[in-house]
C-alpha cells in the first residue's frame, strides 16, 4: 500500500535556527514527490516536485532533497513568515492521485 | 500562472439543503480536477477525481449520490453537496492538473468552508 509519513508532527524554531522536515514514503513506482505549504484556512501552495533519487530543488530559504525512501525539506535561517504547515505528497506512476502525509506544523518565533 | 479559484469561499446552509461549490482554472486548461476534504488539523482526503466530459471517479467510502461532481469544461468543475447535514461541515478544496504540462503538479484552490446548521 502506498503511504507517506511526515515527521515531526510539529516543530518550533527560533528565527534563524535552521532545521529539516522529513517525509518517508512507500510507493509502487514513484512518478513524483511534491511539497506544498498550507497556511491556516487556505489551500495548499505548490513548492517543489522531485522525480528521482538524488534530485534537489531550492527556493529562497527552502531546499528539498529526495532519496529512494524519503525526502527532506531543509529550512535555512527561517523567518516568522515561514510559519505554516508543510505537506508532502507522492504520486505513483500508474495514477493521477496524490497521497498526502499528515503534515508538519512549523512555527518560527522572532 | 497556474491559478485555481473556488467560489464561494465560505457558505452556511441549513440542514437538508444543497450547496454548489465551483472550481475554476483561471489561466490553464485542466483535463483532470480533484476534490478534497480536510478536517481541522488533518491532512487532505481525496474525495473524487473528475475528468472533463466524463463521470467522476469516487474514492472508497464517498457517497456519489451525496457529492455530485460535474466537470463540464476544461476550466470548470462543480461539487454539489446534496441534502447537507452537520456532519458534512468541512473545508472543501479542489485542485487541477495542467493539461499542457507533463510535470504532474496539482494546483490547489483557496478552499471553501462549508458550515451546515
Amino acid at each position: 500500500e502506498d503511504q507517506v509519513t511526515q515527521s515531526p508532527e510539529a516543530l518550533r524554531l527560533q528565527e534563524g535556527e535552521s532545521s529539516s522536515l522529513n517525509c518517508s514514503y512507500t510507493v509502487s513506482g514513484l512518478r513524483g514527490l511534491f511539497w506544498y505549504r498550507q497556511d491556516p484556512g487556505k489551500g495548499p501552495e505548490f513548492l517543489f516536485t522531485l522525480y528521482s533519487a538524488g534530485e534537489e530543488k531550492e527556493k529562497e530559504r527552502l531546499k528539498a532533497t529526495l532519496t529512494k525512501k524519503e525526502s527532506f525539506l531543509h529550512i535555512t535561517a527561517p523567518k516568522p513568515e515561514d510559519s505554516a504547515t508543510y505537506l508532502c505528497a507522492v504520486q505513483a506512476s500508474d495514477t493521477d492521485k496524490l497521497i498526502f502525509g499528515t503534515g508538519t506544523r512549523l512555527q518560527v518565533f522572532p | 500562472g497556474a491559478v485555481v479559484s473556488q467560489h464561494p469561499s465560505r457558505v452556511i446552509c441549513k440542514s437538508g439543503t444543497s450547496v454548489k461549490i465551483e472550481c475554476r482554472s483561471l489561466d490553464f486548461q485542466a483535463t483532470t480536477m480533484f476534490w478534497y476534504r480536510q478536517f481541522p488539523k488533518q491532512s487532505l482526503m481525496l474525495m473524487a477525481t473528475s475528468n472533463e466530459g466524463s463521470k467522476a471517479t469516487y474514492e472508497q467510502g464517498v457517497e456519489k449520490d451525496k457529492f455530485l461532481i460535474n466537470h463540464a469544461s476544461l476550466t470548470l468543475s462543480t461539487l454539489t453537496v446534496t441534502s447537507a447535514h452537520p456532519e458534512d461541515s468541512s473545508f472543501y478544496i479542489c485542485s487541477a492538473s495542467d493539461a499542457g504540462l507533463v510535470t504532474y503538479e496539482q494546483y490547489f484552490g483557496p478552499g471553501t468552508r462549508l458550515t451546515v446548521t
